[in-house]
This record gives C-alpha cells, structure tokens and sequence, in this order.
C-alpha cells in the first residue's frame, strides 16, 4: 500500500524569502513517481513538478525544486523567493506501480507581505 | 483542446436521490480517475479506469457507481445519495503513465456537490 504524509497543516513564509513543504512516503514498490500540485482558491489543482525513483538528479521547474532523499523516502517541495501568488495549499502525491495516484492531506502556504 | 471538462459546477441533492457526474477529455488519454476532495483529507480515489471498457475500484468506491464506454467520457453516478457524500469531485485525465512516468494528471475544475 501507498502512503504520503504531510505533516505540515500551515505554514507562513514572507515574501521574497524560501520555504520548504515537507512530504514523506511509504511504498514497497521499486519504481514509483512523486509529484507535487498547487490548489489556489480558486480550486483547481496545477501540476508543478515531477520525480522519479530512478531520477538521479533532484527536479526543478522556475523557482520550484524537488529535495528528494530516497533513503529518507522524502520528497520536500522547495519554493524559492516566495511570491503573494504562492499562496494556495500544495498537495504532494505518489503513483506506485498500479499506476494510482494517492494524494497526502495537504499543507496551506500562506505568503505574507 | 478543452481539456478536463466537468458538469455540472454545482449540485445541490436532496438524500435518496441519484444523478450523474460528467466527465470528458478530448486529449485522447487512456487513464481517467475520479476523486473526491474533503477538508483536510486531501485527495481520495474513488474509482478509475485505464480503458474503455475497463473500470476498477479506488480508496472510497462505495456508493459510487462508473463506466467507460468511450475513450473520451467517464461518468460517475451517485446511485443513492446521502449527506457524508457532500464534496467536491474531481475528474482527471493522463497518458498511458507506462509510455511516460513523468506525465502530469489533467484535473477538471470540479463539481462542489451538497447533499442534504
């Protein structure tokens, strides 16, 4: 079975500065994907990035970056120069090998001015 | 390309009655799922389909019935709805992930469903 944890319900970041959105998983699966979506209020989910288990390098997308520590079974979304725009809740996910995508609980980000 | 569309946006049931939820993509994607967004729940799977013709059961499938008679559309009907069905629903869309693992999902903008 699958499972992503999301430990961080909220979370504040001034803008302009970094922040760090946690995310652990559990999979027995050898080969599996994690990806991370944005849901503004507005209410639609907007990809943002991609890793795979065999990803040798950590991913990155603009101002997005994906820490990913196998080891750790870690995948930290990391937001550089935070922007009023980031201000959604991020929700992190995983695909094992039966191709379903599970989903952790979420953690609001809140950018403050 | 239109995308994930859904309809209707809103819904407002009363308990014991049915109705169907519709999807359709027009990016000729093999995978479709349905989800269903509560408060601090995230994203739970009810159920998806790799195919037409092809349905199988997600996290919370129970009193939720699909099918998948066309590449195109998957419609999810609620046989009997109650009150711990209030959500909202998302329908998406994605490539044979097998072709290429790092294919985004495409989610449709939801319906917000109440049920009293």
């Amino acid at each position: 079975a699958q499972k992503i944890t999301q430990t961080q319900p909220g979370m504040f970041v001034q803008e302009k500065e970094a922040v760090t959105l946690d995310c652990t998983y559990d999979t027995s699966d050898p080969s599996y994907g994690l990806f991370w979506y944005k849901q503004p209020s507005s209410g639609e989910m907007i990809f943002l990035i991609y890793q795979g288990s065999y990803d040798q390098q950590n991913a990155t997308e603009g101002r997005y970056s994906l820490n990913f520590q196998k080891a750790r079974k870690s995948a930290n979304l990391v937001i550089s120069a935070s922007q009023l725009g980031d201000s959604a809740m991020y929700f992190c996910a995983m695909r094992g090998s039966n191709y379903k995508l599970t989903f952790g609980k979420g953690t609001l980000l809140t950018v403050n001015p | 390309n239109a995308g994930v569309t859904q309809t209707p946006k809103f819904q407002v049931l009363k308990t014991g009655q049915s109705m169907t939820l519709q999807c359709a993509q027009d990016m000729n994607h093999e995978y479709m799922s349905w989800y269903r967004q509560d408060p601090g729940m995230g994203l739970r799977l009810i159920h998806y389909s790799v195919g037409a013709g092809i349905t199988d059961q997600g996290e919370v499938p129970n009193g939720y019935n699909v099918s998948r008679s066309t590449t195109e559309d998957f419609p999810l009907r609620l046989l009997s709805a109650a009150p711990s069905q209030t959500s909202v629903y998302f329908c998406a869309s994605r490539s044979r992930p097998q072709l290429v693992p790092s294919n985004e999902q495409f989610f449709g903008p939801g319906t917000r469903l109440t049920v009293l």
